[in-house]
């Protein structure tokens, strides 16, 4: 597609469930990046993606967050045991090699944990 | 990746140049200043990045001074739609190395009838 897909656009869930969280990133982008945003606040890195290097998980809050990226295009972000800070903006971007002329950023799935 | 102070909000009237100014005094000789801008309920957008050179493209300017330590975004007629959070980030054009983007709190602009 033309541009960075994220699905769902809105996710209610109860707390302790599970929830994936999907992006599809623009095609032929070799990088894949996924940020949180909480209600008022910056972005938060959580994960990157490049090629078939191992990924930089640096920016996961806990074990309970969890990325894979298949056959080097479709991302899925997976939370086990949802709380109620988890609540954000799940943001998606991709981009050429690593973002040098740009990113191109989703428009998010909006996480609420009741 | 050097950190960059920007004011946390500015007015703007429309039809006029919105000057957002980016101070980035540690930034190192590799490093470039990229600008997105993130419009309420949508995803950061991508707007201009630049070296030492000044550069324009379709959506702004972006002015660097000589001695790179600071910058300036320039919408030279600034609407409604501009209105959005600005952030200015400084960080090392590389290939595939450690490219997650350092966001920090930004520019409020708010663009006014």
């Amino acid at each position: 597609g033309a541009g960075v897909s994220q699905s769902p656009s809105n996710k209610v869930t109860e707390k302790g469930k599970d929830v994936e969280l999907r992006c599809d990133p623009i095609s032929g982008h070799t990088a894949l990046y996924w940020y949180r945003q909480s209600l008022g606040q910056g972005l938060e890195f959580l994960i990157y993606f490049q090629g078939n290097s191992a990924p930089d998980k640096s920016g996961l809050p806990s074990d309970r967050f969890s990325a894979e990226r298949t056959g080097g295009s479709v991302s899925t972000l997976t939370i086990q045991r949802t709380q109620q800070e988890d609540s954000a903006v799940y943001l998606c971007a991709s981009s050429l090699d690593g973002g040098r002329d740009g990113y191109t950023f989703g428009s998010g799935t909006r996480l609420t944990v009741v | 990746d050097a950190k960059t102070t920007q004011p946390p909000s500015m007015d703007c009237a429309e039809g006029r140049a919105a000057n957002l100014p980016c101070n980035h005094s540690t930034i190192s000789g590799n490093e470039y200043v990229y600008w997105y801008r993130q419009i309420h309920s949508q995803g950061p957008q991508y707007i201009i990045h630049g070296l030492k050179n000044n550069e324009t493209n379709e959506m702004a300017s972006l002015i660097i001074t000589e001695d790179r330590k600071s910058s300036t975004l320039i919408l030279p007629h600034a609407t409604l739609r501009d209105t959005a959070v600005y952030y200015c980030i400084v960080r090392a054009r590389r290939n595939n190395a450690g490219n997650m983007l350092t966001f920090g709190g930004g520019t409020r602009l708010m663009v006014k009838p």
